[in-house]
């Protein structure tokens, strides 16, 4: 199918264990985020990137690293989990046009627990 | 800095009320972008609505609409005789695609509307 996707939905894990949230995208975007979702703070943003093998930290990237050597995946890794990063993390791509349109498009998220 | 305020953390309404939803941004560029996305019970995020600083005519798309004032450094959205499908949170957010670089989003926390039969 089309769109955005991550993987996995759910996933709990231990502190100190290194996790990797998966996200893959179909429309090429070249523009691909990472956010985490927490509770009255909106969604901060981690990680971006403007393309292939470019990246580049967002608000809150402490603990966490990202990679791009393909255009459609954008993977997330939480090095040595720690309490702190259970959240609700989302991709989103984005392709920005000659009109200026630079509107975000969400997958549907990854509920990680951190035990 | 950028900065976005949502000063409402929850709304709750009855059925076929009109609810508005108010936004206040900050940022020092000229050109910037407003977006609002609805995040249902689901979890996942929808785009709304896109605006430029540039065009600050008011927007209607069915029950939906949003006011766009630069003066007071709004964009205010209202939903005209609310359903219980509008049940959501609702995010405003700001990009400032120059000064931001690589077209950020800065998101404010969210109001949450929950609307009762």
């Amino acid at each position: 199918d089309a769109g955005i996707t991550q993987s996995p939905r759910y996933k709990i894990t231990e502190t100190g264990r290194q996790v990797t949230l998966m996200c893959h995208q179909t429309w090429s975007h070249s523009y691909m985020f990472w956010y985490r979702q927490d509770l009255g703070h909106g969604l901060r943003l981690i990680y971006y990137s403007a393309a292939a093998d470019i990246t580049d930290k967002g608000e809150v990237p402490d603990g966490y690293v990202v990679s791009r050597s393909k255009t459609e995946n954008f993977p997330l890794t939480l090095e040595s989990a720690t309490r702190s990063q259970t959240s609700v993390y989302f991709c989103a791509s984005s392709e920005p046009l000659a009109g200026g349109s630079y509107e975000q498009y969400f997958g549907p998220g990854t509920r990680l627990t951190v035990t | 800095a950028q900065k976005v305020t949502q000063a409402q953390t929850e709304i709750s309404v009855v059925e076929k009320e009109d609810v508005t939803l108010d936004c206040v941004y900050e940022t020092r560029d000229t050109t910037y972008y407003l977006f609002w996305y609805k995040q249902p019970p689901s979890g996942e995020l929808v785009f709304l609505i896109r605006r430029n600083s540039f065009d600050e005519q008011n927007e209607i798309s069915g029950r939906y609409s949003w006011n766009f004032q630069k003066s007071t450094s709004s964009f205010n959205f209202t939903i005209t005789a609310s359903q219980v499908v509008d049940s959501a949170v609702y995010f405003c957010a700001l990009t400032p695609p120059f000064s931001g670089g690589y077209n950020k989003l800065i998101f404010g926390a969210g109001t949450r509307l929950a609307v009762h039969p």
